[in-house]
């Protein structure tokens, strides 16, 4: 199967801080990627959808300026978390597009844990 | 618009035992159905999907799941239970036109008693 790589699996940074997160699919090319949250204890919540080339896609009540989200190749994206706050401590995972129309098939990363102390 | 609705956030069967997990969804257009597992702080893995193929889809490590479209419904089946299935599965869904985006339910967590 398709492999998605997410890294880093965990980070850990001060309260103001930008940390980001990267997402490379590792042998196909992904011309759309997603970013979800998920809380503890409770679903993948989609962030944003990511095209390769243009800007991102939010979600409704997803801040753009605070999750900044950039897809400058068909297998890279990342997602910065800017001026984070113990809030935003959260289980990060994207997931990447493979194939297209019904064939389409969508491979997930590791996830990324995120504590903002 | 599309949902799918998870019965029950924690299912408890012993080992051996059946598992039934339930899902109901719901969507505007024919809809693709999946069901992914995630073990603790882990990403998900597919379980197996339906495709508007056949309605009876057998997935990974022994599970399975019947599309039912007159109970708008799609639970996740196996006959006997291991340790090893403990973990939490999401039932989701996107429509069948071109790339949309998946919506998942609100998770099952699955424990396994030895």
């Amino acid at each position: 199967g398709a492999v998605v790589s997410q890294h880093p699996s965990w980070v850990i940074c001060k309260s103001g801080t930008s940390v980001k997160i990267e997402c490379r699919s590792l042998d196909f090319q992904a011309t759309t990627m997603f970013w979800y949250r998920q809380f503890p204890k409770q679903s993948l919540m989609l962030m944003a959808t990511s095209n390769e080339g243009s800007k991102a896609t939010y979600e409704q009540g997803v801040e753009k300026d605070k999750f900044l989200i950039n897809h400058a190749s068909l297998t890279l994206s990342t997602l910065t978390v800017t001026s984070a706050h113990p809030e935003d401590s959260s289980f990060y995972i994207c997931s990447a597009a493979r194939g297209g129309g019904s064939n389409t098939e969508a491979f997930f990363g590791q996830g990324t844990r995120l504590t903002v102390v | 618009a599309q949902s799918v609705t998870q019965l029950g956030s924690h299912v408890s069967v012993s080992e051996g035992a059946l598992v039934l997990l339930r899902c109901n969804y719901s969507s505007s257009v024919p809809p693709y159905l999946f069901w992914y597992v995630q073990y603790p702080n882990q990403g998900l893995q597919l379980l197996l999907k339906y495709t508007s193929a056949a309605t009876l889809v057998k997935g990974i490590n022994g599970f399975e799941a019947e599309f039912k479209k007159s109970e708008t419904s799609f639970h996740l089946t196996k006959p006997s239970a291991h340790m090893s299935d403990a973990a939490e599965y999401f039932c989701a869904v996107k429509g069948s036109g071109g790339y949309q985006k998946v919506t998942f339910g609100t998770g099952t967590k699955l424990q396994v008693i030895p």
